[in-house]
């Protein structure tokens, strides 16, 4: 499976300030997601990152807010805006081969917003 | 809606025996499964799938169970090792939407 390197794997961060998550894959992949994973809760899918084109994203979730680029098949941002306490979660990228297989998963950016 | 329903928050077994981790599921439409484990500052790591056409699928110490009948799939581990300790997720998504759906999680944790 596809090696999936997450940054920063933590960080801390003031209300109102926004936070850039990179996620690099060790080869080319064609579905690429960005979940969130608040505290107690599910892995819930933000959006899909389409490979150059606007991200798809789910109910609950809009550009302004998690804007995320995706330049080509190994690289994705997420950018978590004008952050508040609410966003403390953990974000993670995830890959997929095609619909019926496996995601494989980053490890994983824990966000607190203080 | 929760669509995917782990209804056990933990578990505890003893090492060497079996642990049966449950898994629900409300939308008829979901034809295949998967069962993620999850160590703490990690990523989840895919453990087993098994598609709908499909009711038992074995990989090693780990069997997945589907009863479609019941909306219901089962993770066993047999036997149970302390390395086994985590957090067990059980997804759900349906063809051709690339869309899966998680349950809440079961922390697993295996007694020397």
């Amino acid at each position: 499976s596809a090696v999936i390197s997450q940054k920063p794997s933590r960080d801390i961060c003031q209300r109102g300030t926004s936070l850039t998550i990179q996620c690099q894959v060790d080869s080319q992949v064609t579905m690429m997601f960005w979940y969130r994973q608040q505290p107690g809760q599910s892995l819930t899918l933000i959006a899909t990152a389409n490979q150059g084109s606007e991200a798809t994203y789910e109910s609950g979730f809009v550009i302004d807010k998690f804007p995320i680029s995706r330049p080509n098949l190994t690289f994705s941002t997420l950018t978590v805006s004008n952050m508040s306490p609410e966003d403390s979660s953990i974000y993670l990228c995830s890959v997929g081969r095609d619909n019926n297989s496996p995601l494989h998963f980053g490890n994983g950016t824990r966000l607190t917003v203080t | 809606d929760q669509q995917v329903k782990q209804n056990s928050p933990s578990l505890s077994v003893q090492e060497g025996r079996i642990s049966i981790l449950n898994c629900d599921y409300t939308n008829s439409m979901f034809d295949y499964f998967l069962w993620y484990k999850k160590y703490p500052a990690e990523g989840p790591t895919f453990l087993i799938s098994i598609s709908s056409i499909k009711d038992k699928n074995e990989d090693g110490r780990f069997t997945v169970f589907l009863n479609k009948s019941a909306k219901h799939l089962s993770l066993h581990i047999v036997p149970s090792q302390p390395g086994d300790s985590a957090v067990y997720f059980c997804a759900a998504s349906e063809s051709g939407t690339y869309k899966y759906i998680f349950g809440t999680g079961t922390r697993l944790k295996v007694l020397a």
